[in-house]
C-alpha cells in the first residue's frame, strides 16, 4: 500500500501549547500537502511543500520535509481550541492527480 | 458561494437500493474526484475525471458508476447498495494541470446502508 502513516493517531493538548504531528510515506514524491478536517466537514488544504524544500511556514503552521527519511512534520504553534480537527498528510505518490492520504492525526485542543 | 457542493448531505437507505450523489464545483476546475472515507477516517480515491473524461478508476466495484455531464459536475450512482458501502463520500476538484495538485473538497455525503 502506498498509504502514508501518521503519528500520533491522537493528540490532546491545552490551548497555547504547540502540537506536532508526523507523516511518513513510502515512495518518492514531488510534493507533500497537509489538510485539516473538522468534524463532519470536508478537507481543507493547509500547506504544500515541494520535494526540494526543507521547511515552509504559513501563519502558525510550520512544515518540514525530509525526503531522505521520507517523512514530514506539521507543527502548529500557540494552538487554539479552533484547531481541534483531524490532520492528514497527502503525497502525489499515487501519480499525477492521484493523492495518497495518510491515516490522519486527531488533535484535541482544550481551553 | 460554496466552491464544491454535494447533495444530499445525509443518505439513509436499505440494502439493495440504488442511489445517487451529486457534486458541483463553481471554481472553474478541470478535474473532479470522488473519495470514500471509512469509519476509521481512511480516505481513498475512487474516481477522477478530467474535462468529463475518466482518468482514474481505483478498483471500485462496478456497482459504482460516476457520470460527468460537464466539467463542473460529477455525480456518483451506486447500484445494489451493500452494508459495506456505508461511509462518507467526498467530492473534490483541482485546478488545471501544470501545477501541484491542491484539491478542494466538498462537505461530504454520509451514506448509511441498513
Amino acid at each position: 500500500s502506498q498509504q502514508g502513516e501518521e503519528d500520533p493517531q491522537a493528540l490532546s493538548i491545552q490551548e497555547g501549547e504547540n502540537a506536532t504531528m508526523n507523516c511518513s510515506y513510502k515512495t518518492s514524491i514531488n510534493n507533500l500537502q497537509w489538510y485539516r478536517q473538522n468534524s463532519g466537514r470536508g478537507l481543507v488544504h493547509l500547506i504544500l511543500i515541494r520535494s526540494n524544500e526543507r521547511e515552509k511556514h504559513s501563519g502558525r503552521l510550520r512544515v518540514t520535509l525530509d525526503t531522505s527519511k521520507k517523512s514530514s512534520s506539521l507543527l502548529i504553534t500557540a494552538s487554539r481550541a479552533a484547531d481541534t480537527a483531524s490532520y492528514f498528510c497527502a503525497t502525489d505518490a499515487g501519480g499525477f492527480q492521484k493523492l495518497v492520504f495518510g491515516t490522519g492525526t486527531r488533535l484535541l485542543v482544550s481551553p | 458561494d460554496t466552491a464544491v457542493s454535494q447533495t444530499p448531505k445525509y443518505l439513509v437507505t436499505q440494502m439493495g437500493n440504488d442511489k445517487s450523489i451529486k457534486c458541483e464545483q463553481n471554481l472553474g476546475h478541470d478535474t473532479m474526484y470522488w473519495y470514500k472515507q471509512d469509519s476509521k477516517k481512511f480516505l481513498k480515491i475512487m474516481f477522477s475525471y478530467n474535462n468529463k473524461e475518466l482518468i482514474i478508476n481505483e478498483t471500485v466495484p462496478n456497482r459504482f458508476s460516476p457520470k460527468s455531464p460537464d466539467k463542473a459536475h460529477l455525480n456518483l450512482h451506486i447500484n445494489s447498495l451493500e452494508l459495506g458501502d456505508s461511509a462518507v463520500y467526498f467530492c473534490a476538484s483541482s485546478p488545471p494541470s501544470g501545477g501541484p495538485d491542491t484539491q478542494y473538497f466538498g462537505p461530504g455525503t454520509r451514506l448509511t446502508v441498513l
